[in-house]
């Protein structure tokens, strides 16, 4: 699988918008973009994942680069329940590859 | 989305004895679970995977004889920390991945381990 690069940390107002940044440059064709967050002492939770196209959700918005180097997260009205550490992974979902967690962004929502 | 359980949420033992963990997804059949180990301000590391019915397969640098992995029917993966000392306290996590779902691995909450 792709490395992946994020910025350690961020800070956002809550009711604002989040925008998580993370590189990809080396993605292949047929890897995912896949993010999670960890809130503290929990299990990741699944966000959402793409692997061409924008995607949307419930929870977030995915923005993926014309060539895929880059993606952002987008939590479009941050909460401070939303205080995560945010993982991006390129993923080849297929039955024999399995996720890689490396240190994600630590977001920080602040009243 | 689909839910995954761990059980016991947390655990205290005393050195040498064996600590068994459950994994079950209990909305969907897992052909695939995985179990991650993560140590205070780190990351998850993965330390196996295993599919239904078939002998698990670890990571380089964990031990199978000391963690037992067992995935018996496509809802239930138990791991177990067999011997465990005051360096094997960490956070367990297990997930698991079924098909049909797009290949997403969904997460339980964690099996917090402290050997005394």
């Amino acid at each position: 699988d792709a490395k992946t690069t994020q910025p350690p940390s961020m800070d956002c107002a809550e009711g604002r918008a989040a925008n998580l940044p993370c590189n990809h440059s080396t993605i292949s064709g047929n890897e995912y973009v896949y993010w999670y967050r960890q809130i503290h002492s929990q299990g990741p939770q699944y966000i959402i994942h793409g692997l061409k196209n924008n995607e949307t959700n419930e929870m977030a918005s995915l923005i993926i680069t014309e060539d895929r180097k880059s993606s952002t997260l987008i939590l479009p009205h941050a909460t401070l329940r939303d205080t995560a550490v945010y993982y991006c992974i390129a993923y080849f979902n297929n039955a024999g590859n399995m996720l890689t967690f490396g240190g994600g962004t630590r977001l920080m929502v602040k009243p | 989305g689909a839910v995954v359980s761990q059980h016991p949420s947390r655990v205290i033992c005393k050195s040498g004895t064996s600590v068994k963990i459950e994994c079950r997804s209990l909305d969907f059949q897992a052909t695939t679970m995985f179990w991650y180990r993560q140590f205070p301000k780190q990351s998850l590391m993965l330390m196996a995977t295993s599919n239904e019915g078939s002998k698990a397969t670890y990571e380089q640098g964990v031990e199978k004889d000391k963690f037992l992995i067992n995935h018996a029917s496509l809802t239930l993966s138990t791991l177990t920390v067999t011997s465990a000392h005051p360096e094997d306290s960490s956070f367990y996590i297990c997930s698991a991945r079924g098909a049909g779902m797009a290949d997403t691995q969904y997460f339980g909450p964690g099996t917090r381990l402290t050997v005394l």
